[in-house]
């Protein structure tokens, strides 16, 4: 089955200690991506990725990184988690960026 | 920069009511169009999408889009709603050949359909 898959669920954290998220697909997508939704605002996008060894900065990259060492896999860095980043986080994929893009179930951060 | 107009923020309507949502974008040039439907809790799914040909699309359970491109609008409608269609609809626009490499979303209507 064609799925996005993202670890944690769930994450309640203290300010100031790293955290990643994981993310992963399986339709061998080149492009990759990690957004954050917040109440009316829709979501925004963090990082993008064209492909392997490829990322760039979206809209919102402040205090965040990721990697892309391999195709499948996407993880979302948190090096210092404030509180402003408690958030629904959701990875997405598609086979280009034009494309249409297949979301994760989303991962809850609250940082305290 | 582009932007994404959803002017619907919430919508209440009844069973077999008709619903249009209304999305309004910035750019000018070429752009490809969603709109995904998130149900309560899960993630964000793909109702439809223009490419390019027919400007009026239909996607999965009832759903359709019209675009108007001398209108820059790509509203969402479905002629008789259910009230399993309770969710948040985003639209959203990939701006071609602009530079930029995502999604601009708008910041998302959310329908609640009462039995």
């Amino acid at each position: 089955e064609a799925q996005v898959t993202q670890n944690p669920r769930y994450l309640i954290t203290v300010t100031g200690k790293k955290l990643t998220v994981t993310c992963s697909q399986n339709m061998n997508h080149e492009y990759m991506s990690w957004y954050r939704q917040d109440p009316g605002l829709g979501l925004r996008q963090i990082y993008y990725s064209m492909n392997v060894e490829v990322t760039d900065k979206g809209d919102v990259p402040e205090g965040y990184k990721v990697s892309r060492k391999e195709k499948r896999n996407f993880p979302l860095i948190l090096e210092s988690p404030s509180p402003n980043q408690t958030s629904l986080y959701f990875c997405a994929s598609s086979q280009t960026m034009n494309t249409e893009a297949f979301f994760g179930q989303g991962t809850r951060l609250t940082v305290v | 920069a582009q932007s994404v107009s959803q002017h619907n923020h919430h919508v209440i309507l009844s069973e077999a009511a008709s619903l249009e949502l209304g999305c309004n974008y910035s750019y000018g040039g070429t752009v490809n169009l969603f709109w995904y439907v998130q149900y309560p809790g899960q993630h964000l799914q793909l109702l439809l999408k223009y490419f390019s040909g027919d400007p009026l699309v239909k996607g999965i359970k009832g759903f359709e889009a019209e675009f108007i491109k001398s209108k820059f609008s790509f509203n969402l409608r479905k002629p008789s709603v259910q009230w399993s269609d309770t969710a948040e609809y985003f639209c959203a626009v990939n701006a071609l050949r602009t530079g930029r490499r995502a999604l601009t979303f708008g910041s998302g209507t959310r329908l609640q359909v009462q039995p």
